[in-house]
């Protein structure tokens, strides 16, 4: 069965800390493999996407990715993060079935503190 | 250029009644899909919509059901509310099917009492 798991539910990090959410997924299926971040009543807003390519992603804000065919991975990181950076970030994979499902993981809610 | 737009906002319905909530996709866009977020289960696929055609729909009972109309614009309707369905309903829309960025509303938070 397809799923995708970010391993940690929150991660706590003092300010101008480097920081890594990690996120794996299984699927017997391509996959196309996706950060977004979700701020306070807010809805979500991408990061970064892997479709094919280079397997290093840089995405807005600072954040970077990289798929590992291998691991079944695509960990999220940033090398210095802000107060603002505060907010709950999703992993999800698009399966190309046929048709497209989209499934996300449960949600890492990171903590920056000054 | 308009974003992703949803209403209502807020909404407070009662157990056994019925509510629509609609998305507005953003102009050009032909995909819109909906979601279920709740603290317990987290974002939950419930359908995907493109050129008035259900393409995709998740694993919820029939009383969910949505449509797409001629102009993008797409509703989903819940029937007989259950305390349960209490949750932010989420849509989003892409250009097109698949590995297109998608960009989400601000969601619907439908409360169930």
């Amino acid at each position: 069965a397809q799923s995708v798991t970010q391993l940690d539910s929150q991660v706590p990090v003092f300010e101008e800390a480097p920081v890594e959410l990690r996120c794996n997924y299984s699927s017997s299926v391509s996959v196309y493999l996706f950060w977004y971040v979700q701020y306070p009543n807010q809805g979500l807003q991408l990061l970064l996407k892997y479709l094919s390519g280079s397997t290093l992603v840089k995405g807005i804000n600072g954040f970077e990715a990289e798929f590992n065919k291998s691991q079944t991975s695509f960990h999220l990181r940033k090398p210095s993060v802000h107060i603002s950076d505060t907010a709950e970030y999703f992993c999800a994979v698009i399966l190309n079935t046929g048709g497209f499902k989209t499934i996300f993981g449960a949600g890492t809610r990171l903590f920056v503190k000054a | 250029k308009a974003g992703v737009t949803q209403t209502p906002r807020y909404l407070i319905k009662t157990r056994g009644q019925q509510v629509t909530l609609s998305c507005s996709p953003i102009s050009g866009h032909r995909s819109v899909s909906w979601y279920q977020q709740t603290p317990g289960q987290g974002l939950q696929f419930l359908f995907e919509y493109f050129s008035e055609t259900q393409r995709n729909k998740g694993n919820f009972p029939g009383r969910f059901s949505g449509r797409q109309f001629s102009n993008s614009r797409s509703e989903m309707n819940v029937s007989t509310l259950e305390l349960g369905d209490s949750a932010l309903y989420l849509c989003a829309s892409s250009l097109e099917r698949g590995n297109t960025e998608a960009f989400f509303g601000q969601g619907t938070r439908l409360t169930v009492v």
